[in-house]
């Protein structure tokens, strides 16, 4: 059964970039037709596309993170990765990295919480 | 971008009971890409149904979807105390690829 498992710092400074990767196991990241995913949740709040990348290749971000974003795919170490520049606190939140089956996603990481302060 | 509105906030209700819940998007969502999750306190979003009505692996058949263009509906027919959590729809444009969520309901013991 496919597994994905977030990583990386869990605090991050004001103006600094958050780095975090998924590890994918239990299945392959190079199955047809899959994305690779990242999702965030501020505390309390609801959910919120970050970006994905598609079994193309392609990276679509959401346009109102205004190009601080970057999902890449490392297919011969089975991970994938965000890295979200110039953070402030509103990036504060819970990020969950997730598989998409078409249109919706079916296999979600347990989230990493990652608070942005001084 | 396609905002989806979810009603109620918060749903009170009694195990047993029938709960509907509603997802209305600005604008019509193409091909029904029209997905819902469940979400428990402290875990992630698990996924229910797509498609608007297909249901997901291994989820019980008291969850059913339901609607299309801009009205969607997620019905449990008679609620188990492990139903009661927070509920997310979520829809998927194509052209580019873009994906928002609704705000979520609540589903609360009453």
């Amino acid at each position: 059964q496919l597994q994905l498992q977030e990583s990386g710092s869990g605090l991050v400074k004001p103006s600094q970039t958050l780095t975090l990767t998924c590890a994918v196991s239990g299945g392959s990241i190079n199955s047809g037709g899959h994305s690779w995913t990242w999702n965030r949740q501020s505390p309390g709040k609801g959910l919120e596309w970050i970006g994905s990348v598609f079994y193309s290749g392609s990276p679509y971000y959401n346009p109102s993170l205004k190009g601080r974003v970057t999902i890449s795919v490392d297919r011969s170490k089975q991970q994938f990765s965000l890295r979200l520049t110039s953070v402030t606190a509103a990036d504060t939140a819970v990020y969950f990295c997730a598989r998409g089956d078409g249109s919706s996603f079916d296999t979600w990481g347990q989230g990493t919480l990652v608070t942005v302060s001084s | 971008e396609i905002v989806l509105t979810q009603s109620p906030g918060t749903l009170s209700l009694s195990p047993g009971e029938r709960a509907t819940l509603s997802c209305r998007a600005s604008q019509s969502v193409s091909t029904n890409y029209l997905a819902w999750y469940q979400q428990k306190p402290g875990q992630a979003p698990r996924l229910l149904i797509y498609g608007a009505s297909t249901r997901a692996t291994g989820i019980p058949d008291r969850f059913s979807g339901s609607g299309s263009g801009t009205d969607f509906t997620l019905t449990i027919s008679r609620l188990e105390p492990e139903d009661f959590a927070v509920y997310y729809c979520q829809q998927y444009g194509d052209s580019p690829p873009s994906i928002t969520f609704g705000g979520g309901t609540r589903v609360e013991i009453k």
